[in-house]
C-alpha cells in the first residue's frame, strides 16, 4: 500500500490566519488525491479532490496544490468554523489502499 | 442527491460476527461504486472495502480480507458489509461512502452518518 505522511500533526492559528498543511505519498499518485475535513462526531466532508479541484459548495478560502508526492491544503483567511481535523487521502488504483494520512488537528491559537 | 444510512452497529463478543447496513435514497444508487471506510477511537479513517456498482467487483483492505465481505441488493437500495471472526481492532465507527465516479476510483464525496462497532467481551 501506499503511505501517506501528514504535517504538522497539529496546527495553532487565529482566525484570519493563512495556513498549509502538507501531505506526502511514499509513491507517485500523479493528482489523485482528496483532502477532507472532519469534526468531532462527524463524517469527513470532502473539500478537494484531484488534488486541487474544488468540491461544489466548498468555499473558494480553501484550495489545494501538487502533483506526484508533494501536496498542500491551504485555508486563506481562517474563519472560525474551519478548527476542525484534516486528513488527506489517495485514491491511485484499487490496489493502492485508498490511503489515508494520519491527519492535522487546526486548533484555535 | 444520494443520502446514506448505517444500521446494524453494536456491541459484539470476540470471535463473533456481525452485518451492517447502509441504505441509500437518491436516484443513483444502481449506478455507484460503494466503499466501506471504518475509524477507530482516536484514529484517521480506514479504507475496507469496495464494490463495483454491479456488485461483480470487489476489493478489501489486508487486514479484513477472509473475515469480511462487501455486497449490494441494488432492488433495496442496500449496501451490507457481513463481518466475521471479529477481534478488538475491528472496533470503530463504520462508514459507507461513494463516489462521483461510477468506478469507484475517485474521491469519497457523499458519506453515511457511521455506526460504531464495538468487539469486547
Amino acid at each position: 500500500d501506499i503511505q501517506m505522511t501528514q504535517s504538522p500533526s497539529t496546527l495553532s492559528a487565529s482566525v484570519g490566519d493563512r495556513v498549509t498543511i502538507t501531505c506526502r505519498a511514499s509513491q507517485s499518485i500523479s493528482s489523485w488525491l482528496a483532502w477532507y475535513q472532519q469534526k468531532p462526531g462527524k463524517a469527513p466532508k470532502l473539500l478537494i479532490y484531484k488534488a486541487s479541484s474544488l468540491e461544489s459548495g466548498v468555499p473558494s478560502r480553501f484550495s489545494g496544490s501538487g502533483s506526484e508526492t508533494e501536496f498542500t491544503l491551504t485555508i486563506t483567511g481562517l474563519q472560525p468554523d474551519d478548527f476542525a481535523t484534516y486528513y488527506c487521502q489517495e485514491y491511485n488504483s484499487y490496489y493502492s489502499g485508498f490511503t489515508f494520512g494520519q491527519g492535522t488537528k487546526l486548533e484555535i491559537k | 442527491q444520494l443520502q446514506l444510512v448505517e444500521s446494524g452497529g453494536g456491541v459484539v463478543q470476540p470471535g463473533k460476527s456481525l452485518r451492517l447496513s447502509c441504505g441509500a435514497s437518491g436516484l443513483t444508487f444502481s449506478t455507484s461504486a460503494m466503499h466501506w471506510v471504518r475509524q477507530a477511537p482516536g484514529r484517521g479513517p480506514e479504507w475496507v472495502a469496495l464494490i463495483s456498482y454491479n456488485g461483480i467487483n470487489t476489493y478489501y483492505t489486508e487486514s479484513v480480507k477472509d473475515r469480511f465481505t462487501i455486497s449490494r441488493d441494488n432492488s433495496k437500495n442496500t449496501l451490507y458489509l457481513q463481518m466475521n471472526s471479529l477481534t478488538a481492532e475491528d472496533t470503530a465507527v463504520y462508514y459507507c461512502a461513494t463516489t462521483k465516479m461510477t468506478t469507484g476510483l475517485d474521491a469519497f464525496d457523499v458519506w453515511g452518518q457511521g455506526t460504531m462497532v464495538t468487539v469486547s467481551s
